[in-house]
């Protein structure tokens, strides 16, 4: 089966711009969460997704990020207006039902400049 | 503060020989997993302990865990070069959805020929 796919792999853009980040996660997976690793540091959560609702958005850092999975398929986020502390790598998992193991894409790495 | 925290942070080793990473974290947990993620790509879950297991093998993985103590140690046996990579533990709280994982800032293992 096809693994998690994320699109782009690298984006570079200037503080103030806009991204947005794509996530395709195996099919058939209910269950999507988007992570980010920020400055080396802890891969963090933040939020996830059951089919096409938001089951938990805790994670996510301000009103700046966007999340949306329309039609329960692939997943976007986007950053309005990116900001230098936004750089980092921006991972995104599913997972089947129960209580299954997470299956990462390969992260987008995402430089605010 | 974080909830799962490795040592060593980088561990370099010769093929053949035994890596141990060790993994602390603070809340009540549900299962701790361990991750592997190699250079520019996305992570790859390895193995996981529920709370009530003390001990668990998978191939050439040892894991260990202690609630008393709340931490936990990866052995990897004979290792190879292929084994280099960054390795993080993660842990669901009792308080959170599955998924919903707390990561430590990972060890780096090189593993030279």
């Amino acid at each position: 089966e096809a693994g998690v796919t994320q699109f782009p792999s690298h984006s570079v853009i200037e503080k103030g711009q806009t991204v947005t980040l794509r996530c395709d996660p195996i099919s058939g997976h209910d269950n999507l969460y988007w992570y980010r690793r920020v400055m080396g540091k802890e891969i963090k959560f933040l939020l996830h997704f059951v089919k096409e609702s938001k089951q938990d958005e805790s994670g996510m850092p301000n009103n700046r990020f966007l999340a949306e999975r329309t039609g329960g398929t692939y997943s976007t986020l986007k950053v309005q207006p990116a900001e230098l502390e936004d750089s980092g790598v921006y991972f995104c998992a599913s997972r089947g039902p129960g209580n299954s193991p997470l299956h990462f894409g390969n992260g987008t790495r995402l430089t605010v400049t | 503060s974080q909830q799962g925290e490795e040592d060593p942070q980088a561990l370099s080793i010769q093929e053949g020989e035994n890596a141990t990473m060790n993994c602390s974290y603070k809340t009540s947990i549900n299962n701790l997993q361990w991750y592997r993620q190699n250079s520019g790509r996305g992570l790859v879950h390895l193995i996981l302990i529920r709370s009530n297991e003390r001990e668990k093998h998978s191939g050439r993985l040892r894991v260990t865990l202690d609630t008393s103590k709340k931490s936990s140690s990866l052995l990897i046996t004979a290792s190879r070069a292929a084994d280099t990579a960054s390795y993080f533990c993660a842990t669901d709280a009792i308080t959170d959805s599955w998924g919903k994982l707390q990561f430590g800032a990972g060890t780096q293992v090189v593993v030279t020929p």
